[in-house]
């Protein structure tokens, strides 16, 4: 088990340009999910994904963010157009089945500076 | 719809003192609770987790989390903190009509002073 991956680490990027994260999740698990977390907040849900079919998707998910989770292994998380208010610290989690006696294992995530 | 509020944003404790960090949430249905701890630097991972049965929940490195339905609160408590609990303690609520959604609050970081 070597956890949740998510690259890169950090990502600055100029307004009106478009950023690509990924997450690799723990494998055996079918579970995948986008949070996006800003300063001084909790996480606030984006997305998620059994196996390759994305399930549902939050109204905070604008028509700029698209996810993808192909083979259901992997999954990419493309912002288009960045804006300013996207800076934010992307988070993905993975779990083995639905139901919350899986637990969510989460990634260390990806920061995101739109200057 | 649901929300959860965490009271306080910082609580600065002495090493070896209790704690307790408290959480509140408005829901017209019910739901399952959690606390989870974000290390410096590191992910978020599950603390505990309250889904049905006995209303005092033990989780790990000796933190427990106490359910109150009339109260809508789930404080997480540690009868005696270490510098190494340094770090951001968010709770989250799930309905029980969703098994994917989790409303989470806005985070305390719980101080530990030597």
């Amino acid at each position: 088990d070597t956890g949740v991956s998510q690259n890169p680490r950090h990502k600055i990027t100029k307004r009106g340009q478009n950023v690509t994260f990924r997450c690799d999740p723990i494998s055996e698990h079918n579970r995948l999910y986008w949070y996006r977390q800003t300063l001084g907040q909790g996480p606030e849900f984006l997305t998620y994904f059994q196996n390759e079919a994305q399930l549902e998707k939050s109204r905070l998910l604008s028509d700029r963010f698209s996810a993808e989770r192909p083979k259901g292994s992997f999954s990419t998380l493309e912002i288009q157009r960045t804006e300013q208010g996207d800076s934010a610290m992307y988070l993905c989690a993975s779990s083995l089945a639905p139901g919350w006696n899986s637990p969510l294992h989460f990634g260390n995530g990806t920061r995101l500076t739109v200057t | 719809a649901q929300s959860v509020t965490q009271l306080d944003s910082q609580v600065p404790v002495f090493e070896e003192a209790p704690v307790e960090l408290r959480c509140n949430y408005s829901s017209s249905v019910s739901v399952y609770l959690f606390w989870y701890v974000q290390y410096p630097n590191q992910g978020l991972q599950l603390l505990l987790k309250y889904l049905s049965g006995s209303t005092l929940v033990k989780g790990i490195n000796g933190f427990e989390a106490e359910f109150n339905k009339s109260q809508t609160s789930f404080h997480l408590r540690k009868p005696s903190v270490h510098i190494s609990d340094t770090a951001e303690y968010f709770c989250a609520v799930s309905p029980m009509d969703s098994n994917y959604q989790l409303i989470w609050g806005a985070g305390t970081k719980l101080i530990i002073k030597p």
